[in-house]
C-alpha cells in the first residue's frame, strides 16, 4: 500500500470550503484513493474514495490529480460538525491509515 | 449508521484475560475487518476475513485471533491480556468485491480496558 503524507492539522471558518491535501505519490495504478475522517472515537466514517477520475457525492469533491501522485478532499461549506480528523488512504482491500489531518472548523 | 454492529461498547477486565468481542457486518457484506486504535499507534489494521476463509493478515499478536462464521458475523479473541491491549478495537465490512473498490464500513467499535 503507497504512503501517504498529510498536514497534520488545518483550520477553516464555518461556511468556507475546506481543502485537505493529500500526497501519495508511490500509489500504484489499481490503488484507490480513499477518504475518510473520524470523529472524537466514533468509528471512522467513509466520505468518498477514487481512482483516476474527480468524484463527487453528496458529502464531498475528491480531485486526484492527472499523474495520481496526490489529490485533494474537498468539503465545499464546512460546518462546525465537519470538525475532525480526517484520513487519506492509497491502497487496495486493507486500509492502512496514517496520522491524517486534524480539521478545526471554526464560527 | 453504518449497519455495522459491534458488542460490547465497553469492557473492562483483568491482565491474563480472555475476551471476545462481537461484529456483525452490514446486510449482504461477505468480507470484515478488524482494526486496533491505541493513543501510540494510531488506526493499525489486524485482520480480513471473507466469506468465512481468512484473506489478509496485518500486525496481529499470536495472542490474538478472529473467525468468521457461516452467518458472516465475526469474533475477535483476545487472549492473555496485557495492559497495552487496552485501545478501541474496532470492525469494518464491506461487499468484498473488487471492482469500484470495496469501500469498507466501521462499526462504532468496542472499548477494550484492562486493568
Amino acid at each position: 500500500d503507497a504512503k501517504t503524507t498529510q498536514p497534520p492539522s488545518m483550520d477553516c471558518a464555518e461556511g468556507r470550503a475546506a481543502n485537505l491535501p493529500c500526497n501519495h505519490s508511490t500509489i500504484s495504478g489499481n490503488e484507490y484513493v480513499y477518504w475518510y475522517r473520524q470523529i472524537h472515537s466514533q468509528g471512522p466514517q467513509y466520505i468518498i474514495h477514487g481512482l483516476k477520475n474527480n468524484e463527487t457525492n453528496e458529502m464531498a469533491s475528491l480531485i486526484i490529480t492527472e499523474d495520481r501522485k496526490s489529490s485533494t478532499l474537498i468539503l465545499p461549506h464546512a460546518t462546525l460538525r465537519d470538525t475532525a480528523v480526517y484520513y487519506c488512504i492509497a491502497g487496495r482491500g486493507k486500509l492502512i491509515f496514517g496520522q491524517g489531518t486534524e480539521l478545526s472548523v471554526k464560527p | 449508521d453504518s449497519g455495522v454492529t459491534q458488542t460490547p461498547k465497553h469492557l473492562i477486565t483483568a491482565t491474563g484475560q480472555r475476551v471476545t468481542l462481537r461484529c456483525s457486518p452490514r446486510s449482504g457484506d461477505l468480507s470484515v475487518y478488524w482494526y486496533q486504535q491505541s493513543l501510540d499507534q494510531g488506526l493499525q489494521f489486524l485482520i480480513q476475513y471473507y466469506n468465512g476463509e481468512e484473506r489478509a493478515k496485518g500486525n496481529i499478536l499470536e495472542r490474538f485471533s478472529a473467525q468468521q462464521f457461516p452467518d458472516l458475523h465475526s469474533e475477535l479473541n483476545l487472549s492473555s491480556l496485557e495492559l497495552g491491549d487496552s485501545a478501541l478495537y474496532f470492525c469494518a465490512s464491506s461487499a468484498g468485491t473488487s471492482g469500484r473498490g470495496d469501500t469498507q464500513y466501521f462499526g462504532p467499535g468496542t472499548r477494550l480496558t484492562v486493568l
